[in-house]
């Protein structure tokens, strides 16, 4: 079956700082990667998104994420934090079986960046 | 404007009621689904449709039903609330099986208390 496991529930850090957040997924065959982001009191906004190609993938508001096909991670960076990056952040895959594939989430990473 | 219509925005319901959360999109997307976000449980894929008239359960189904009578509605149905329905409901949906046409477009979300 499909899964998502988000590596850190909590992250804080202080303005400036480097963030990376892990992700790593079970599924065997082709699939799709996203990084969705909901800041608080809204809903999800799509970061970046990986399908095919390069797998260094550049996101909106200066996010990156790697797409480590050996290691079935897609971890999201950001070499300088700031205030408003304070967020929650959603990993989620999509495995292609007989075209009806699911989007499965992580259980999210809350950010919180100090000033 | 384009996008995922959610009604309504909240809702409070005693247990045992029954309710429809509505979703509407005009994008002409095959794929659709509902999510439901929990503290700590990132969203969990509640049903999803492939397409109108198809329709299949996900990671958490038990006391929803759906139906897909056209391309652009997917409603959600609540028979007899429970409190452990209480969460925030969220409606997504997708071209099927063209991941280049972009990722998933989410709806603003319904939050729903069951007393």
């Amino acid at each position: 079956a499909q899964s998502v496991s988000q590596h850190n529930h909590h992250v804080i850090l202080s303005e400036a700082a480097s963030l990376e957040l892990g992700c790593n997924y079970s599924y065997g065959g082709t699939v799709n990667l996203f990084w969705y982001v909901q800041y608080p009191g809204q809903h999800l906004q799509l970061l970046l998104k990986y399908f095919s190609g390069d797998p260094l993938v550049k996101g909106i508001k200066g996010f990156e994420a790697e797409f480590i096909k050996s290691k079935f991670s897609f971890n999201l960076r950001k070499p300088s934090v700031q205030w408003s990056d304070t967020a929650e952040y959603f990993c989620a895959v999509k495995g292609f079986s007989g075209n009806t594939g699911k989007l499965i989430f992580g259980q999210g990473t809350t950010l919180q960046v100090k000033p | 404007n384009a996008g995922v219509t959610q009604t309504p925005k909240f809702q409070v319901l005693k247990t045992g009621q029954s309710m429809t959360l509505q979703c509407a999109q005009d994008m002409n997307h095959e794929y659709m689904s509902w999510y439901r976000q929990d503290p700590g449980m990132g969203l969990r894929l509640i049903h999803y449709s492939v397409g109108a008239g198809i329709t299949d359960q996900g990671e958490v189904p038990n006391g929803y039903n759906v139906s897909r009578s056209t391309t652009e509605d997917f409603p959600l149905r609540l028979l007899s609330a429970a409190p452990s329905q209480t969460s925030v409901y969220f409606c997504a949906s997708s071209f099927r099986d063209r991941p280049s046409r972009g990722g998933y477009t989410f709806g603003s979300g319904t939050r729903l208390t069951v007393v």
